[in-house]
């Protein structure tokens, strides 16, 4: 059964560092999303993507994220200079198209725990 | 403000035993409903959905739920319950035209042999 992969499982960076978060979506998915988790809070949405555009993000998603398809089956998440507060985990998902429109269900990765200290 | 709520942090079940867990919603607007379950160190793997029909909807590996249009919710079932559904549960809403999901809390259901 196809997955939605993510790698690293585990990132710890330091203040101020830049990281980049690497997801492989499912091959015929064209939707993609972040999400992330801080430990002991509920799953938030971050950003979906489709056609090489952010089609919708959250207040969280500011000026610091960026997200980029640089390949056919990479989806990456950039955090340019990181803070205590984005420590969590990030999971990134994604779905079908179906005339032009994202497929009700959105399938998960893995996630990776960033740890910033 | 759109929500979800899971009013429990943890379910307790023995095994054999039916399973319910709770969430309720406050949206404006029809909504589309989930259910995910995480297992340790995996991602949150889609079980149901309710978009519209039939009130009572079933999934992967014996769950069910039930959308209550009147009391806004939409609560997880499977009568029977196994060990192997000990996890952590998550409900979700989508709003039409939109793409995020907004999630619950989670709720963790340990079912005892």
């Amino acid at each position: 059964e196809p997955e939605v992969t993510q790698t690293p499982s585990h990132q710890v960076t330091q203040m101020g560092q830049e990281v980049i978060l690497r997801c492989v979506p499912i091959s015929n998915h064209l939707y993609f999303y972040w999400y992330r988790q801080i430990l002991g809070q509920k799953v938030e949405f971050l950003v979906s993507f489709y056609n090489n555009e952010i089609s919708e993000k959250s207040e969280i998603f500011d000026d610091q994220f960026s997200v980029e398809r640089p390949d056919g089956s990479n989806f990456t998440l950039k955090i340019r200079s990181t803070k205590l507060e984005d420590s969590a985990m990030y999971f990134c998902a994604s779905s079908e198209a179906v005339l032009q429109k994202p497929s009700y269900e959105q399938y998960f990765g893995p996630g990776t725990r960033l740890t910033v200290t | 403000a759109q929500s979800v709520a899971q009013p429990e942090d943890q379910v307790n079940v023995a095994e054999g035993n039916p399973l319910t867990v709770k969430c309720t919603y406050s949206v404006s607007g029809n909504p589309y409903l989930f259910w995910y379950v995480q297992y340790p160190n995996r991602g949150l793997q889609f079980l149901l959905k309710y978009i519209t029909g039939d009130n009572l909807v079933k999934g992967s590996y014996g769950f069910e739920a039930e959308f209550n249009k009147s009391q806004t919710s939409f609560h997880l079932k499977k009568p029977s319950a196994l060990v192997s559904d000990s996890a952590l549960y998550f409900c979700a809403v989508r709003l039409g035209g939109y793409n995020k999901l907004i999630f619950g809390a989670g709720t963790r259901l340990a079912v005892h042999p």
